[in-house]
């Protein structure tokens, strides 16, 4: 089945450093979703992106749609404690279903 | 806006038994909701699309006999694990789909003793 893999797979910084992860498909996806997972609770959507080569700001959050369609890109700048938990991409497919095949996550630890 | 809630938020049972989950959107109507389940430090596999009045769609290996899905209103979505074994300990989580965005629940930790 379609798989996303995640890059790095955990990370552990300083406060204040900034934070890149990326994620890999081998197939072509027209939507690219990023979600963070708080521990014990359901995953909460951070950034979509709908076009290739889009470049998309949340506060400190900064995603990017691959101009190949395979993969995406997240940055956390000046990251904060409260920036920990499992961060996941995800792509809609099954047509009209619109169902989520998630990422293997990257894991963000945030040292004060 | 778009909050969806779970019920339980966690249970703990004997093998053998059934688990009921209730999945709800508070403040919308969802036709279509989604379970998934997730084991530690893992990611969420999707295991079946519920849809309002019809048959709950499964995956490829899910069982839909061990986890029955009923969908009655356009606000409930809820989820049985019958005769549960500690293998089907788990995270469970639903979303609900609101225009074409999923909306999360906030989990059900289920523990089979």
């Amino acid at each position: 089945g379609q798989q996303l893999n995640q890059s790095p797979q955990s990370m552990f910084i300083q406060e204040g450093e900034d934070v890149s992860m990326n994620c890999t498909s081998s197939s072509i996806f027209n939507t690219w979703l990023w979600y963070k997972q708080d521990p014990g609770e359901g995953p909460v959507l951070l950034i979509a992106l709908y076009k290739a080569g889009e470049l998309t700001s949340n506060g400190r959050l900064t995603a990017q749609f691959g101009i190949t369609r395979k993969d995406s890109f997240l940055n956390i700048s000046a990251s904060i404690p409260s920036d920990v938990g499992i961060y996941f991409c995800a792509v809609p497919w099954g047509g009209a279903t619109n169902k989520l095949i998630f990422g293997t996550g990257t894991l963000l630890a945030v040292q004060p | 806006g778009a909050v969806v809630s779970q019920h339980p938020s966690w249970v703990i049972c004997k093998s053998g038994t059934s688990v009921k989950i209730e999945c709800r959107s508070l403040d919308f109507q969802a036709t279509t909701m989604f379970w998934y389940r997730q084991f530690p430090k893992q990611s969420l596999m999707l295991m079946a699309t519920s849809n309002e009045g019809s048959k709950a769609t499964y995956e490829q290996g899910v069982e839909k006999d061990k986890f029955l899905i009923n969908h009655a209103s356009l606000t409930l979505s809820t989820l049985t694990v019958t005769s549960a074994h500690p293998e089907d300990s788990s995270f469970y989580i639903c979303s609900a789909r609101q225009f074409y965005e999923q909306y999360f629940g906030p989990g059900t930790r289920l523990t089979v003793t």
